[in-house]
């Protein structure tokens, strides 16, 4: 099956500083890539959705200019929380377009 | 508002028994329905996968069995193990959206040794 790979897997950041998630789809081309965030014992919340080569579009209640999306290439698309907090702490998932909608490993975020 | 609604919330189910996960959706425009299963602390992994033009997908010991008409499907495996116990959801979308997924609320599946 499709491979997307995201990194990284864990990471812990202080309040107030920004962190970037990589979400690669490794063999093949992704002109879409879905974002979305999960919370303990809860189903997944999309966040936004990132074409490539355009301006990503956020679902309701989504702050843009917190969770910043960039989609440069048919293979990258990054996440990055800018100026974190605590209540920024979840998992945050990927997935690429594809028949299937092919998810990457998840990223658990920790803001102290 | 909640489009696809998933049952039960858990499941423990006894090794070599079946497991069945129900999922109803409301939006006919729907035309493609996977399902998920997740372990604790990694993303989704597809498992099968079903379009609306056909009432029943097989898989080894995953099935899918889906009704047009009551707007339902579900899961269901076979000879349940172990290695099975982990969080299965369900979802739907329409092809013309590109694989955005509406995801159910999610079971969490205990297969007992």
């Amino acid at each position: 099956g499709a491979v997307v790979s995201q990194h990284p897997s864990r990471v812990i950041c202080k309040s107030g500083t920004s962190v970037k998630i990589e979400c690669r789809s490794l063999d093949f081309q992704a002109t879409t890539m879905f974002w979305y965030r999960q919370f303990p014992k809860q189903s997944l919340m999309l966040m936004a959705t990132s074409n490539e080569g355009s301006k990503a579009t956020y679902e309701q209640g989504v702050e843009k200019d917190k969770f910043l999306i960039n989609h440069a290439s048919l293979t990258l698309s990054t996440l990055t929380v800018t100026s974190a907090h605590p209540e920024d702490s979840s998992f945050y998932i990927c997935s690429a377009r594809r028949v299937g909608a092919f998810f990457g490993q998840g990223t658990r975020l920790t803001v102290v | 508002q909640q489009q696809v609604k998933q049952s039960p919330q858990s499941l423990i189910v006894q090794k070599g028994g079946i497991s069945i996960i129900n999922c109803a959706y409301e939006n006919t425009a729907f035309d493609y329905f996977p399902w998920y299963q997740q372990f604790p602390g990694k993303g989704p992994a597809l498992l099968i996968a079903i379009r609306p033009d056909v009432s029943e997908k097989k898989e080894g010991r995953f099935t899918i069995s889906f009704n047009k008409s009551a707007k339902q499907f579900s899961l269901h495996i076979m000879d349940s193990q172990p290695g099975d116990s982990a969080t299965y959801f369900c979802a739907a979308s329409k092809e013309t959206s590109g694989s955005r997924l509406t995801f159910g609320e999610g079971t969490q599946l205990t297969v007992n040794p």
